[in-house]
């Protein structure tokens, strides 16, 4: 079992461009999560997925961030137009219930840098 | 609203000292709250919860419902316990409210 799978682990980006977060969750894992890390700060919540649906998006910027959970594939992370405040480190996790006293496998994470 | 409290950025002792990382918090319910660690160029892995009483690696946390802080201890300290640890509480049984981390330095 690889584990929760991020990529790319690396991604720079010029401001203005598109940037697309890559998660594959564990095998038999259904929920996805993203968070996101900001230089000095915790861990903040984005959104919560499960296939085909958005659970929870409380944590997401109302603008420019979207995020899918698509039948097939990977969960998806999408910021467009992208700004220099948008570098940071975003973290996916799955676990395979919607409690999370199952706990949570995160992914190694991908560090964004708009330049 | 939900929070999570570190209120050390970084703590650093000698190894064989015992080591405390404190974590408040503030939830009107019944709290799930949780330890992960950060390993340098790891990811984040789940330490303890507490709804399971355990120790791991020698750490120990107890769930202080009436000072609302659920600390991190553990009585002699190595030099690979060295990470980022973040006090996490359980919203609603499915995301997480993450403290802001703090970073542990074990001296030899």
């Amino acid at each position: 079992n690889a584990g929760v799978m991020q990529n790319p682990r690396h991604l720079v980006r010029r401001r203005g461009q598109e940037a697309r977060l890559r998660c594959s969750p564990m095998k038999g894992h259904s929920h996805v999560y993203w968070y996101r890390q900001l230089p000095e700060e915790g861990l903040k919540f984005m959104v919560y997925l499960q296939k085909e649906n958005i659970i929870d998006e409380s944590g997401m910027p109302k603008e420019r961030f979207s995020a899918e959970f698509p039948k097939e594939g990977p969960s998806i992370l999408r910021i467009q137009q992208v700004v220099r405040g948008d570098s940071a480190a975003y973290f996916c996790a799955s676990s395979p219930g919607r409690r999370g006293d199952y706990g949570y496998t995160f992914g190694s994470g991908t560090r964004l840098t708009v330049v | 609203a939900q929070r999570v409290t570190q209120p050390e950025k970084l703590l650093s002792v000698f190894k064989g000292a015992p080591v405390e990382l404190k974590c408040n918090y503030s939830y009107s319910g019944s709290p799930e709250l949780f330890w992960y660690v950060q390993y340098s160029r790891q990811r984040l892995q789940l330490l303890l919860r507490h709804i399971s009483r355990e120790s791991i690696k020698g750490f120990t946390a107890d769930l202080n419902k009436g000072e609302t802080s659920f600390h991190l201890k553990k009585p002699f300290a190595q030099e690979e316990d060295s990470a980022m640890y973040y006090c996490a509480l359980s919203e609603y049984g499915n995301k997480l409210v993450f403290g802001a981390g703090t970073i542990l330095r074990v001296k030899s």
